[in-house]
């Protein structure tokens, strides 16, 4: 069973260009959901939480569709230091503790 | 301000040997969590603690068992290992629940063969 679903890429994207990530899950009814970044054989990090409203923070922006099951991220004027693997969470039916990863989609920003 | 400091870093034992991973947290979080990241996958959750003196299982238990030490410290113990237990293994720690980010350690590398 796959809860949350993710394309793995990797997306190849020259600098400077918006791309956007799409995630798609099942079994929540949560109101906030997360992305995480994860460098190359590193720990993963919060990047952003999601909420019904969206959330915004410089140049990243996150969207919550409910009725469509599905989270998006969107990075506008990519730098080379945004190439990483983005997670996709998604608590799990209600539970407040356990969380459902995405297996990440994999973004490489070239020159 | 270390966040989460997980032991050891890289670790190959042999089948049906046991050991026991570390972690310990500096920032007063109460919920403690052990994962298991497989190439491919999303990580999963083997064990977690929401509070000190409560464990209990998470998605992938099998194999594993974990002691909450005290408020910082949530150990996750192989007792007899496999090798379908290599993986990377992740601990993690957060204040509360609903809205709070994972902090993560840095993870730990293990081969069994």
């Amino acid at each position: 069973r796959k809860e949350v679903e993710q394309d793995p890429g990797p997306f190849n994207v020259p600098e400077g260009a918006t791309v956007a990530f799409n995630c798609t899950y099942s079994n929540s009814a949560s109101q906030s959901f997360f992305w995480y970044r994860q460098d190359c054989r590193k720990e993963p990090k919060l990047l952003m939480s999601v909420y019904s409203s969206g959330n915004e923070d410089g140049r990243f922006t996150a969207q919550l569709n409910r009725a469509s099951q599905y989270i998006s991220l969107l990075i506008r004027d990519s730098k080379l230091s945004d190439s990483a693997t983005y997670l996709c969470v998604v608590p799990f039916r209600d539970s407040n503790y356990q969380l459902i990863w995405g297996a990440g989609t994999k973004l490489i920003i070239k020159p | 301000n270390a966040g989460v400091t997980q032991t050891p870093k890289f670790q190959v034992l042999k089948t049906g040997q046991s050991m026991t991973l570390q972690c310990a947290q500096d920032m007063n979080h109460n919920s403690m969590y052990w994962y298991r990241q497989d190439p491919g996958m999303g990580l999963r959750l083997i064990y977690y603690s929401a509070s000190e003196g409560t464990t209990d299982k998470g998605e992938v238990p099998n194999g594993y068992n974990v002691s909450r030490l005290n408020k910082r410290e949530f150990s996750l113990r192989l007792e007899s290992a496999a090798p379908s237990q290599t993986s990377v293994y992740f601990c993690a720690s957060r204040q509360g629940a609903g809205n709070y980010g994972y902090t993560f350690g840095s993870g730990t590398r293990l081969t069994v063969v």
